[in-house]
């Protein structure tokens, strides 16, 4: 079956400190996606990053970057130089090839004060 | 382009009655799916529309069902409504196939009282 874990219920950090947020899963497929979402307290979920599970890079974009490993199922979302409106949950999300529903982790929310 | 659209973005209804929400993808998208979001249970998948038909559906009871426009525009009915059916309905969009990313709007908060 398929699972997504976010082991981090809750982070708190202060501005431009770094912090990462984990993320583990477990499926089955070989042929699958991976997702971040940001939630911030308006509902809405944003999407921020999309990895296919062929393509083992790692991706910077700005101050986020994502660390995909498949040998340890795991792909972790970082955060330099923290800023206030980084405030938000954050959601990691899987799906597979067939189908396509998003299967997500419980979220980690991360508040970032000034 | 307009983002995905829900409407309304607040409810609130009282147990036993039918609730309809309202999605419109983004202009393109083929393909619409649903997600109840609680404290509890956290988000979860409904089902998915694509081509007036579903295509794909969660493991909730009878009473959550929907349905599909040939404008791609999505409805979503929940019937005899319990006190935890209380939520955020999210509804997401994407192209058309599986695999493509979902793009969500903004929610229905839905309370049951």
């Amino acid at each position: 079956a398929q699972k997504v874990t976010q082991a981090q219920t809750e982070i708190s950090v202060v501005e431009k400190e770094d912090v990462t947020l984990d993320c583990v899963y477990e499926t089955r497929d070989t042929t699958y996606y991976l997702f971040w979402y940001k939630q911030p307290p308006s509902g809405e979920l944003v999407f921020l990053i999309r990895r296919n599970s062929f393509d083992e890079q790692n991706e910077i974009s700005g101050r986020y970057s994502w660390n995909f490993q498949k040998s340890t199922s795991s792909f972790n979302f970082t955060i330099t130089a923290s800023q206030v409106v980084d405030s938000a949950v954050y959601f990691c999300a899987l799906s597979e090839a067939r189908g396509g529903k998003l299967i997500f982790g419980q979220g980690t929310e991360l508040s970032v004060k000034p | 382009k307009a983002g995905v659209t829900q409407t309304p973005r607040y409810l609130i209804k009282t147990r036993g009655q039918q609730v309809t929400l309202s999605c419109s993808p983004i202009s393109g998208h083929r393909s619409v799916s649903w997600y109840q979001q609680t404290p509890g249970q956290g988000l979860q998948f409904l089902f998915e529309y694509f081509s007036e038909t579903q295509r794909n559906k969660g493991n909730f009871p009878g009473r959550f069902s929907g349905r599909q426009f040939s404008n791609s525009r999505s409805e979503m009915n929940v019937s005899t409504l319990e006190l935890g059916d209380s939520a955020l309905y999210l509804c997401a969009s994407r192209l058309t196939s599986p695999e493509e990313t979902q793009y969500f709007g903004p929610g229905t908060r839905l309370l049951v009282l």
